[in-house]
Order: structure tokens, then sequence, then C-alpha cells
């Protein structure tokens, strides 16, 4: 699986946009850029996904590079329960994929009242 | 709650006991990931099964670690002569695949905390 980069860590004001970066420079084309989260003491959660369009849901936005080398997490407004771990990582498809999730370090986000 | 749960949530052992972790997936639910995460890391994949099936083992799962999903329902993760390096988080994630679908999102639960004395 390809590999990630992101900043370790991002601060933001509640009920301000925020925008978390990840590169993926090696990206392959059936791969899938996803986006979980883990907020303390507890288990990740899938936050968004995408393959090669922009992706809006409840949650958050995604924002893919043309060339899909690079993509970025919006939040639209930043709340305190927002802070978490966010994880940036690649994946196969299809139901042939394990499915799998490597995970990287992560973007720990603090979020100041 | 219908989501994946573990159980028990936190276990403390001596070092050389053998515990055993439970993990429930969602319902029909036909793939079951065990993850192991330290403090401070991303979690790390250890196995996973498809229906019943261990299907992958990551070079991380010794020996003295065994998984099994006897009936493609819950499945349990058993680490034998624990080590003081096994502490750890444990996590479970279900997934439903199925061969119409491209994408398929992995649910966890919240864990079960291992520490080794």
């Amino acid at each position: 699986d390809a590999k990630t980069t992101q900043p370790n860590s991002m601060e933001s004001n509640e009920e301000e946009p925020v925008h978390l970066p990840c590169n993926h420079s090696t990206i392959s084309g059936t791969d899938y850029i996803h986006w979980y989260r883990q907020l303390p003491s507890q288990g990740p959660e899938y936050v968004i996904h995408g393959l090669t369009s922009n992706v809006n849901n409840r949650m958050a936005s995604l924002a893919i590079a043309e060339d899909r080398k690079s993509s970025t997490l919006i939040l639209h407004r930043a709340t305190l329960r927002d802070a978490a771990v966010y994880y940036c990582i690649l994946r196969g498809s299809g139901s042939s994929n394990t499915g799998k999730l490597i995970f990287g370090q992560g973007t720990t986000l603090q979020v100041k009242p | 709650d219908t989501g994946v749960s573990q159980d028990p949530r936190h276990k403390i052992t001596k070092r050389g006991q053998n515990v055993t972790f439970r993990c429930d997936p969602i319902s029909e639910h036909n793939r079951l990931y065990w993850y192991r995460q330290t403090l401070g890391q991303g979690p790390e994949f250890l196995t996973y099964f498809q229906n019943e099936a261990q299907l992958e083992k990551s070079r991380l799962l010794s020996d003295r670690f065994s998984a099994e999903r006897p009936k493609g329902s819950f499945s349990t993760l058993e680490i034998q002569r624990t080590e003081q390096g096994d502490s750890a988080m444990y996590l479970c994630a279900s997934s439903l695949v199925t061969s119409g679908r491209a994408y398929y999102e992995q649910y966890f639960g919240p864990g079960t905390r291992l520490t080794v004395t």
C-alpha cells in the first residue's frame, strides 16, 4: 500500500474551518483515499473516502487534487468534539482486496474554545 | 447499540499468563479485523477473517498469538505467555464486503486495553 504523509499536529479555533492536508505522491490508480479519526480513548471511526472527485458528507468534505497526489480533509466548523487524531489512508478497492488499513502517525488536531 | 463490541475493555495480567479477548462484530458483517495500537502510534494490522476463514496474518502475530472466528460471527484473540511488550490496545473492526461493492468502510470497536505487569 502506498505511503501517506501528514503533519504531526494542527490547531484550530472552535467554529472555524479546518483543512487537514495529506500527501500521497505514490498513489496508484485504483487506490481509494480514506480518512478515519480516533477520538481519545476510542477506536477509530470512518470519516470519508474518495477516489477522484471531491466528496461531501455530513461529517466533512474531501478535496482531491487533480493529479491525486494530495488531498485535504475539510471540517467546515470545528467543534471541541472534533479534537482527535486524523488518519489519511490509501487502500485498494473491490472484494478481492484484503481491506486492511495501514495507519501512519496521523495528525493530532487540537480545537481551542 | 448494534456496533462492534469488545470484551473485556481492560485487562491487567502478570507476565507469563494467558489472556483471551472477544470481539462481536456488527451482525452480518462478513469480515473481521484485529489491530494492535501502542501508545502514541497508529493501529497496526494483525489479522483478518472472511467469515470463518483466517486469510492473512501479519508478521506481528507471533506464535504466541492465535485468533479464531469459529462460526463466522464473534472472534477471539488469545495471547499465550504474555510479555510486557504485549501491553497495548487491541482493536477489532468489521466490514460487510460484497462482490458488487468497490468500497467498504470498517467499523471499529472500543478496544481492549491490555497491561502486562
